[in-house]
């Protein structure tokens, strides 16, 4: 299994731009989520979604839409890029109500 | 909001050493989890501990949790170079939608030397 992929790894936007954050995992997991990481701070939920066309808003969600079509994908877009948005993005999926396995991250910069 | 909160932030200790970090969170909870992360990648879950347990062992791992105090703590016994890393706590603090959100806490970041 790959687990749960994320592409790209690095990315630079202008402000204003939009860009999709790919996210995938061949686990069948039915539950994923979308984190930020800022400097020095844990990770905060931006958006999750417990199966193929349910999704709800996190902690942290203006800026951001998701979309579940397939069990397997969990695209991130952002609607127009803000220097807010500079920060590294993960991407998990969990089987349950327990422990959640994470991707490698997406470090993103706008300037 | 962050519910968990670790402590300390920084820790640096020699091989050999054991290393504990704390944390405190503000609601009640179904479980609580550790994750450990290297620098520049993604988080990897160590322990998962829930609500009607108060001690879990795992390798070199030993985590408590006191429901009472709303606290939990991690030690890594032995430690060695390889546990260098930032550590951090997570709650799930919100059940909506059929999801178990989880909260984290800011980490510590605990460096062992050889």
């Amino acid at each position: 299994n790959a687990g749960v992929t994320q592409t790209p790894k690095f990315q630079v936007l202008k402000t204003g731009q939009s860009m999709t954050l790919q996210c995938a995992q061949d686990m069948n997991h039915e539950y994923m989520s979308w984190y930020r990481q800022d400097p020095g701070m844990g990770l905060r939920l931006i958006h999750y979604s417990v199966g193929a066309g349910i999704t709800d808003q996190g902690e942290v969600p203006n800026g951001y839409n998701v979309s579940r079509s397939t069990t397997e994908d969990f695209p991130l877009r952002l609607l127009s890029a803000a220097p807010s948005q500079t920060s590294v993005y993960f991407c998990a999926s969990s089987p349950g109500q327990g422990r959640q396995y994470f991707g490698p991250g997406t470090r993103l910069t706008v300037t | 909001s962050q519910q968990g909160e670790e402590d300390p932030q920084a820790l640096s200790i020699q091989e050999g050493e054991n290393a504990t970090m704390n944390c405190s969170y503000k609601t009640s909870i179904n479980n609580l989890q550790w994750y450990r992360q290297n620098s520049g990648r993604g988080l990897v879950h160590l322990i998962l501990i829930r609500s009607n347990e108060r001690e879990k062992h795992s390798g070199r791992l030993r985590v408590t949790l006191d429901t009472s105090k709303k606290s939990s703590s991690l030690l890594i016994t032995a430690s060695r170079a390889a546990d260098t890393a930032s550590y951090f706590c997570a709650t799930d603090a919100e059940f909506s939608g059929g999801y178990n959100k989880l909260i984290f806490g800011a980490g510590t970041r605990l460096a062992v030397h050889p």
